[in-house]
């Protein structure tokens, strides 16, 4: 079965510093794989997706994430974090066993320190 | 503004009681889904509606119904409430089904967050 691991429960960044969120999924074909959002109290948004082509791929408010099949990895980054950056973050692939639905990590809470 | 809208945003209920969480999107999106988000589990998905007049069970459907009612329109219930459904609840839709640029721009609703005491 399609799964998602996302290793990092909390995370705590300094407000400017550069960020890495890790996710590892498994699946034997090409994945489409998201990142999303959820701020607290709020439902997900969609930072951003891979389905084909560039392994590096550019989302909203400054975050990317590159694709790295050898590592099974889509790790997302932004160089210099703001406060506004803290959030909890999933990582989702899609599950072909439950016809094509989103698959989600365990999430991501980030936290920035000024 | 366009989205999902779901209600009631806060519930509280005994064990054993019945009640409905309601779904609405004004996209003329094509598919709906139900996920519940418990800590450190990440959003699990209940149930989902490829289109209208369709539903499937996805990873936890025990214990919850869903109905499409049209087009806009897909409500979840809990016939029998237990502690363990205590949770967020979110609504989703998107444009179709099997579509990799339409069905994955999943569109969420803000969450109904349900207490069964």
């Amino acid at each position: 079965a399609q799964s998602v691991t996302q290793p990092d429960i909390h995370i705590t960044v300094s407000e400017g510093a550069s960020l890495e969120l890790r996710c590892n999924y498994s699946y034997g074909a090409t994945p489409y794989l998201f990142w999303y959002v959820q701020s607290p109290g709020q439902g997900l948004q969609l930072l951003l997706k891979y389905f084909s082509g560039d392994t590096l791929v550019q989302g909203i408010k400054g975050f990317e994430a590159e694709f790295k099949r050898s590592q099974s990895s889509f790790n997302l980054r932004k160089p210099s974090v703001h406060w506004s950056d803290a959030a909890e973050y999933f990582c989702a692939v899609v599950a072909m066993e439950y016809g094509n639905k989103l698959v989600f990590g365990a999430g991501t809470i980030l936290r920035v320190k000024s | 503004n366009a989205g999902v809208t779901q209600t009631p945003k806060f519930q509280v209920l005994k064990t054993g009681q019945s009640m409905t969480l309601q779904c609405a999107q004004d996209m003329n999106h094509n598919s709906m889904y139900w996920y519940r988000q418990d800590p450190g589990m990440g959003l699990r998905l209940i149930y989902y509606s490829a289109s209208e007049g369709t539903t499937d069970k996805g990873e936890v459907p025990n214990g919850y119904n869903v109905s499409r009612l049209n087009k806009r329109e897909f409500s979840l219930r809990l016939e029998s409430a237990a502690p363990s459904q205590t949770s967020v609840y979110f609504c989703a839709s998107s444009e179709g089904y099997g579509n990799p640029t339409g069905t994955y721009g999943y569109t969420f609703g803000s969450g109904t967050r349900l207490t069964v005491v």
